[in-house]
């Protein structure tokens, strides 16, 4: 059974980078796509986009894709999120994800999120 | 992009009931749709995919039908630990969209 868990900086002053990291514990990840979803206050889930374990392939949300940017680390089974020039919309509960058939669009492994909270 | 849209966005019910919420996209997503269960402090948990299948381990109460456009996620008999917030979300295209949410509460 695979489980995630978001780490990273709780508060994040305005116009800074935001950097997250997700850790796995698999004994197997080949072919899987590891992905990050936010849900900002009083708001619905908003996928940001994946990472493939190769980390070739890469798809990003069009509304984020110049500020965002989604690596991995396989080898410590660790994926990172960058999110550059943050605003307070960017406030959110953080979460990452795995799929769940090798397409990167079903996502049947989440982490518990971490709160971010973009404030000067 | 996908608009994906669900009703109610929250409703009262109580234990033993049998609930149903509705999910619609803006356009044809085929069988392409999945419905979550959000618990504050949790990890979500992917009940159904592909409109109809039943996640391992998530109890027969849950069930989901529809294609094309027009999606179900029906509960019976709903049970303490089913008091939380559903989502769907197409899996047609990307960029992955989800819909509001539907928070069923007591």
């Amino acid at each position: 059974q695979v489980q995630l868990q978001e780490s990273g900086p709780g508060l994040v002053r305005p116009s800074e980078t935001l950097s997250l990291t997700c850790t796995f514990s698999a004994a197997s990840i080949s072919g899987a796509y590891w992905s990050w979803i936010r849900q900002a206050p009083g708001k619905g889930l908003e996928w940001l986009g994946f990472i493939h374990f190769g980390g070739r392939t890469k798809s990003y949300n069009p509304s984020l894709q110049s500020r965002l940017t989604i690596s991995i680390d396989t080898p410590k089974k660790q994926f990172s999120l960058q999110l550059k020039s943050v605003t307070a919309a960017d406030t959110a509960l953080y979460y990452c994800a795995k799929d769940f058939d090798g397409s990167g669009r079903i996502l049947d492994t989440w982490g518990p999120g971490t709160l971010v909270t973009v404030s000067s | 992009d996908i608009q994906m849209t669900q009703s109610p966005s929250s409703l009262s019910a109580s234990v033993g009931d049998r609930v149903t919420i509705t999910c619609r996209a803006s356009q044809s997503i085929a069988s392409f749709l999945n419905w979550y269960q959000v618990k504050p402090g949790k990890a979500p948990q992917l009940l159904i995919y592909h409109s109809s299948t039943l996640q391992n381990e998530v109890l027969s109460r849950f069930s989901g039908s529809g294609s094309g456009t027009d999606f179900t996620l029906t509960i019976n008999s709903l049970q303490p630990e089913d008091f939380a917030t559903y989502y769907c979300q197409q899996s047609y295209s990307s960029p992955l969209t989800f819909a509001g949410g539907t928070k069923v509460e007591i």
